[in-house]
């Protein structure tokens, strides 16, 4: 994989439902790997950093899992809110680029959630 | 709380303008980012800044240039501005190393008529 991909690209759920998305990276010189929650009309907001193989991240009833090795991160969201309506943004940095921060971003997930 | 201000959150410009485009941010930062936001392209680094007057070229930088002579601000120009730019534009900061999280403006949507 040479660039950052998500899917699905969007995803309407019922409030009360559990549901996630995957952030599909470059596995070779990896350095961090990140989520970003972007609600309209506002700015983006960092989530969860990750850098470890099998990392585990929690913020409430949000969650990340994070393996290196085969390039992928899991965004788990328990019991959907109308609130939780955003795009979700992975992004990722690798080794080359450490001292600079530069991440490349995927294209997001749209998540709708329906009361 | 990391504040990160852009100068406009809406301006309409003329094809052929020279346009600047500020960002502020209060928290010493030594990173700083443009990003510009397409429908289905997701954010794309058009120039990124990791020090005073020191910048790095992104994805996209074509039809831009950027300045960072204070810390604190870092300015995106579009030298001669084209329809094609019409866009939401980000600014970003963030602390050294790519395991830091990045602190974003409210965004700049331009519109190039």
């Amino acid at each position: 994989i040479l660039n950052v991909e998500q899917s699905p690209q969007s995803l309407h759920v019922q409030e009360g439902d559990s549901t996630n998305f995957t952030c599909s990276f470059p596995s070779s010189n990896f350095y961090a790997l990140h989520w970003y929650r972007w609600e309209t009309a506002k700015s983006p907001e960092a989530l969860f950093v990750m850098t470890l193989n099998g990392d585990e991240k929690k913020k409430g009833r949000i969650s990340a899992t994070l393996n290196t090795k085969e390039g992928y991160s899991y965004l788990y969201i328990k019991g959907s809110q109308p609130e939780d309506s955003a795009t979700y943004l992975c992004a990722h940095s690798n080794a080359g680029g450490t001292s600079y921060g530069k991440l490349t971003f995927g294209q997001g997930t749209i998540l709708t959630v329906h009361p | 709380d990391v504040k990160v201000t852009q100068s406009s959150r809406y301006l309409v410009k003329r094809t052929g303008e020279k346009v600047f485009l500020e960002c502020v941010q209060d928290m010493d930062h030594e990173n700083m980012f443009w990003y510009r936001q397409d429908p289905g392209l997701g954010l794309r680094l058009i120039y990124f800044s990791y020090d005073v007057k020191m910048k790095e070229k992104g994805d996209i930088p074509e039809g831009y240039s950027v300045s960072r002579e204070k810390k604190e601000r870092f300015s995106l120009i579009l030298e001669s501005a084209s329809t094609n730019q019409t866009s939401m534009y980000l600014c970003a900061s963030s602390l050294a190393g790519g395991n830091q999280p990045q602190h974003f403006g409210d965004g700049t949507r331009l519109s190039i008529l």
